[in-house]
């Protein structure tokens, strides 16, 4: 367990459902980062958090993507009007003004 | 951007044997290089990096070296054991304006056979 925690784990919904996932980052890392996970492949970055800001957006990241991290601590991942194509394993990591970042277990989610 | 390459795709040995898992990078402005080890629905779990000053870094059977010139890193797994058997992703990082974002290889399955 890094410190890192996700929710929900696992997520199933129907194409056009809008889903949101949270993120616990580690107490007082200042940075925090989504990441997406298909299968057999390595994680792909979406976006960049540094305390509240988003600094920096994935072109992977489409205008139904939308992250936000309000008070600089947790932060949440909305997906809307999701498609089959957005089945992955969606990855948070976090790090404090250094490299090394500290995954999460991941939110699983299933598009019918 | 940065393209990371992890070869090989999977690794069969036998308890006891090394593994070597070799990944190389194309910016040369990445400094940071960090391994991890993913099982079976959890998220990576770092293992051991290393930045661009150093040439190699151990920890007890898990070592890496990087060769800045080449643009090629490397992980070597002595005395394997049952429990190392996952899969392995190499990773770079540029830092700077990149914001530490990590670039992944396409990932190494191993299997370390009893």
């Amino acid at each position: 367990d890094t410190g890192v925690s996700q929710d929900p784990r696992h997520k199933i919904t129907k194409r056009g459902q809008n889903v949101t996932f949270r993120c616990d980052p580690i107490s007082e890392h200042n940075r925090l980062y989504w990441y997406r996970q298909t299968l057999g492949q390595g994680p792909e970055f979406l976006t960049y958090f540094q305390n509240e800001a988003q600094l920096e957006k994935s072109r992977l990241l489409s205008d139904r993507f939308s992250a936000e991290r309000p008070k600089g601590s947790f932060s949440t991942l909305e997906i809307q009007r999701t498609e089959q194509g957005d089945s992955a394993m969606y990855l948070c990591a976090s790090s404090i003004s250094t490299d090394t970042q500290y995954f999460g277990p991941g939110t699983r989610l299933t598009v019918l | 951007g940065e393209n990371v390459e992890q070869h090989p795709s999977t690794l069969s040995v036998q308890e006891g044997d090394s593994a070597v898992i070799k990944c190389t990078y194309s910016d040369s402005a990445s400094n940071y290089f960090p391994w991890y080890k993913q099982e079976l629905g959890k998220g990576p779990q770092l293992i051991i990096d290393i930045r661009s000053n150093v040439g190699e870094k151990k920890d007890q059977r898990i070592a890496v070296t990087l060769n800045k010139t080449a643009k090629h890193f490397s992980l070597h797994i002595t005395e394997t054991q049952p429990e190392d058997s996952a899969v392995y992703f190499c990773a770079a990082s540029a830092g700077g304006t990149s914001y530490g974002k990590l670039t992944f290889g396409q990932g190494t399955i191993l299997t370390v056979h009893p």
